[in-house]
């Protein structure tokens, strides 16, 4: 089964400054895909950035990038030049297994965006 | 475009009663997902649609929640009767087709709490 785990509950981050949001993920599967999603107060999930494994070039768009690591099974989201817009939840999420594309959720890193 | 379509937006009932979703995806999208999300927690799916036939529905608990998409677009979602403990974010989500690299457009959600 597939785990996302996100071990930073919180997070602060100075306008204009950069962060990075890390993820691990743990997958026997070959092919997977790895997505970062923001979701402000209003509750809609907002897709910001997607890796595939057989991609061999970090996902950019943006203000948002990709450290993908395979080896060490990590995806970390990088964020540049932090907008006070930027403070919402941010959920890892990967996505594998044929048939049921199913997106597994971690638990999600709260951003606080200060001016 | 118009995105992805939720109705209502929240809803407030008492335990054993009943309740129903309704969810209108991106035009063209043949792939439809409901998540559940639960306070302080990533979506979890519930039940996936191809088109207007079930995909995954393992994690519907199905003595009490059932949903349909009929003539593969809208689709609601129904729970009865409600338990206290189903008070969360209902989340629908579509995707063009069904893959690893499809990305998932969700919903704004609807809001349930359960008293």
């Amino acid at each position: 089964a597939q785990k996302i785990t996100q071990t930073q509950p919180g997070m602060f981050v100075q306008e204009k400054e950069a962060v990075t949001l890390d993820c691990t993920y743990d997958t026997s599967d070959q092919s997977y895909g790895l997505f970062w999603y923001k979701q402000p107060s209003s509750g809609e999930m907002i897709f910001l950035i997607y890796q595939g494994s057989y991609d061999e070039q970090n996902a950019t768009e943006g203000r948002y990038s990709l450290n993908f690591q395979k080896a060490r099974k990590s995806a970390n989201l990088v964020i540049s030049a932090s907008q006070l817009g930027d403070s919402a939840m941010y959920f890892c999420a990967d996505i594998s297994g044929a048939g049921s594309y199913q997106l597994t959720f971690g638990k999600g890193t709260k951003l606080s965006v200060i001016p | 475009e118009a995105g992805v379509a939720q109705s209502p937006r929240y809803k407030i009932i008492e335990k054993r009663q009943s309740v129903a979703f309704w969810c209108n995806p991106i035009s063209g999208h043949a792939t439809l997902y409901w998540y559940q999300q639960i306070l302080g927690q990533g979506p979890k799916l519930l039940i996936q649609f191809q088109n207007n036939g079930v995909v995954d529905d393992s994690q519907l608990p199905k003595d009490r929640f059932s949903a349909e998409r009929l003539k593969g677009v809208d689709s609601t979602l129904k729970i009865q009767p409600a338990k206290l403990e189903d008070s969360a974010v209902y989340l629908c989500a579509s995707s063009l087709v069904s893959s690893g690299q499809e990305t998932q457009y969700f919903g704004p959600g609807t809001r349930l709490l359960v008293l």
